[in-house]
C-alpha cells in the first residue's frame, strides 16, 4: 500500500506570496493532519480534516488554512508569508474511523521564505 | 495543558552500545496514548510504537524496547546493541482523548549519533 505523498517536496517562495501544499493520504485513510517543524519551536499541530471537515485547530494566525476534498486528499494552504513559515510542513494520515487511531506520515514539504 | 519533555537533545555513541532515550508527559487526562517516531535525515516520521495509558505491560520489538511507567509518568525507549542505521533523531508524542485524539503533542526529540 502506498505511503502518504505530499508535493511539492521543495519549495521557495518569497514573503508576502501565497503557498498551497498537497497531501495524499494512505488509501483508505479519512482523516488528515498538519504538522509544521521548526528548528525553535519543533512539531506543532496545525489542522485535523475528516470527511472534509476541519475538526480540530491548532494555534496558528488565520493566514494558515485547509481543506479536504471528498477523496480525502488535503490542501493547506498560508497566504502573505512570512519569514517565519519557513518550515518543514508534514502531513499525516489515519484511518480514523473511531478513537485512537495512528498517524503515519509523510515526506513533507520543506518551505523557504526569502 | 499536555506536554512531552525530552530532556535529552542529542546523544552519541558508538556501535553496539545500548541506548536509552527518556520520555516524561504530563497530562489530565485519564485516557491517552502515547508514541514514538523516528525521523532519519529524509524527514519523513516513522512510526515505531503506540501505547495506550492501561497499558503498562513493556514492549520489545527486536532491538527495541519501551519502559511505560505511570507512575513516574515515563514512557523510555531503549536501543540495544545500536547501530548507525539507527542515528536519527527520535520523538515521543502524546495523543489525548479530550482532543478526541485528533493532535498529536510532541517532544523536541532527541538526536541520536551512532558512530562505526
Amino acid at each position: 500500500k502506498a505511503g502518504v505523498t505530499q508535493t511539492p517536496r521543495y519549495l521557495i517562495k518569497t514573503r508576502g506570496q501565497q503557498v498551497t501544499l498537497s497531501c495524499s493520504p494512505i488509501s483508505g485513510h479519512r482523516s488528515v493532519s498538519w504538522y509544521q517543524q521548526t528548528p525553535g519551536q519543533g512539531l506543532q499541530f496545525l489542522f485535523e480534516y475528516f470527511s472534509e471537515t476541519q475538526r480540530n485547530k491548532g494555534n496558528f494566525p488565520g493566514r494558515f488554512s485547509g481543506r479536504q476534498f471528498s477523496n480525502s486528499r488535503s490542501e493547506m494552504n498560508v497566504s502573505t508569508l512570512e519569514l517565519g513559515d519557513s518550515a518543514l510542513y508534514l502531513c499525516a494520515s489515519s484511518l480514523k474511523v473511531q478513537g485512537m487511531e495512528t498517524q503515519y506520515f509523510g515526506p513533507g514539504t520543506r518551505l523557504l521564505v526569502l | 495543558a499536555q506536554k512531552v519533555t525530552q530532556a535529552q537533545t542529542e546523544i552519541s555513541v558508538v556501535e553496539k552500545e545500548d541506548v536509552t532515550l527518556d520520555c516524561v508527559y504530563e497530562t489530565r487526562d485519564t485516557t491517552y496514548y502515547l508514541f514514538w517516531y523516528k525521523q532519519p535525515p529524509s524527514g519523513e516520521l516513522v512510526f515505531l510504537i503506540r501505547r495506550n495509558s492501561f497499558d503498562e505491560q513493556n514492549e520489545i520489538s527486536g532491538r527495541y524496547s519501551w519502559n511505560f511507567q505511570k507512575s513516574t509518568s515515563s514512557f523510555n525507549f531503549t536501543i540495544t546493541a545500536s547501530q548507525v542505521v539507527d542515528s536519527a533523531v527520535y520523538f515521543c508524542a502524546l495523543s489525548e482523548a479530550v482532543s478526541g485524539y485528533s493532535t498529536l503533542t510532541f517532544g523536541k526529540g532527541t538526536m541520536l549519533l551512532v558512530s562505526p
